[in-house]
């Protein structure tokens, strides 16, 4: 069964303190693994695709990375607007593109 | 970046009636849309896949004659919430696919009294 797990699902960090969101994905074949941000009260917002083992994308303090069993967004230096919850997906081969969500970590950036 | 837009944002009707929300992609078509649920510090709950000019398919559990779904064009979806209910208050939120990603609206408060 396609999986996707989010680790942590809190993490709180003091600004500038770099850290790491874990995405943990099991499928049967994987056309891409997509990272998301959203804030309360709104719909997510787009950050990054990754469709290959090895791919990093970057944008601003973000960077996510992918193996072929997970996917890490490193964070450098926060600032508290980095607060949000940030979830993952996965896209199946198979699939109407319907993706497969993580629960999500919710990230809160301390001044 | 793909813009989709989310009408109305906020909603509050009586126990009994109908609400209909729209979803637009602004600057790009999109074959592919899609509709969640999401309850309070939850993830997202897909509820249909709707695909321009034919039925939308339906998660199970997602009653179809409540959750009304038309996409009927490559830029406009639609979702009525039939004969609302107060379990029907939530945060609504469609997506729409440009082809593997999703571009997210920014949600629509429903709130039944």
């Amino acid at each position: 069964e396609d999986q996707v797990t989010q680790s942590p699902e809190a993490l709180r960090l003091q600004e500038g303190e770099s850290s790491s969101l874990n995405c943990s994905y099991t499928v049967s074949g994987l056309r891409g693994l997509f990272w998301y941000r959203q804030d309360p009260g709104k719909g997510p917002e787009f950050l990054f695709t990754l469709y290959s083992a090895g791919e990093e994308k970057e944008k601003e303090r973000l960077k996510a990375t992918l193996t072929k069993k997970e996917s890490f967004l490193h964070i450098t230096a926060p600032k508290p607007e980095d607060s949000a919850t940030y979830l993952c997906a996965v896209l199946n081969l198979d699939s109407n593109y319907q993706l497969i969500w993580g629960a999500g970590t919710k990230l809160i950036i301390k001044p | 970046g793909a813009v989709v837009s989310q009408h109305p944002s906020r909603v509050i009707c009586k126990s009994g009636t109908s609400v209909k929300i729209e979803c637009r992609s602004l600057d790009f078509q999109a074959t592919t849309m899609f509709w969640y649920r999401q309850f309070p510090k939850k993830s997202l709950m897909l509820m249909a896949t709707s695909n321009e000019g034919s039925k939308a398919t339906y998660e199970q559990g997602v009653e179809k004659d409540k959750f009304l779904i038309n996409h009927a064009s490559l830029t406009l979806s639609t979702l009525t919430v039939t004969s609302a209910h107060p379990e029907d208050s939530s945060f609504y939120i469609c997506s729409a696919s440009a082809p593997y990603e999703q571009y997210f609206g920014p949600g629509t408060r429903l709130t039944v009294t």
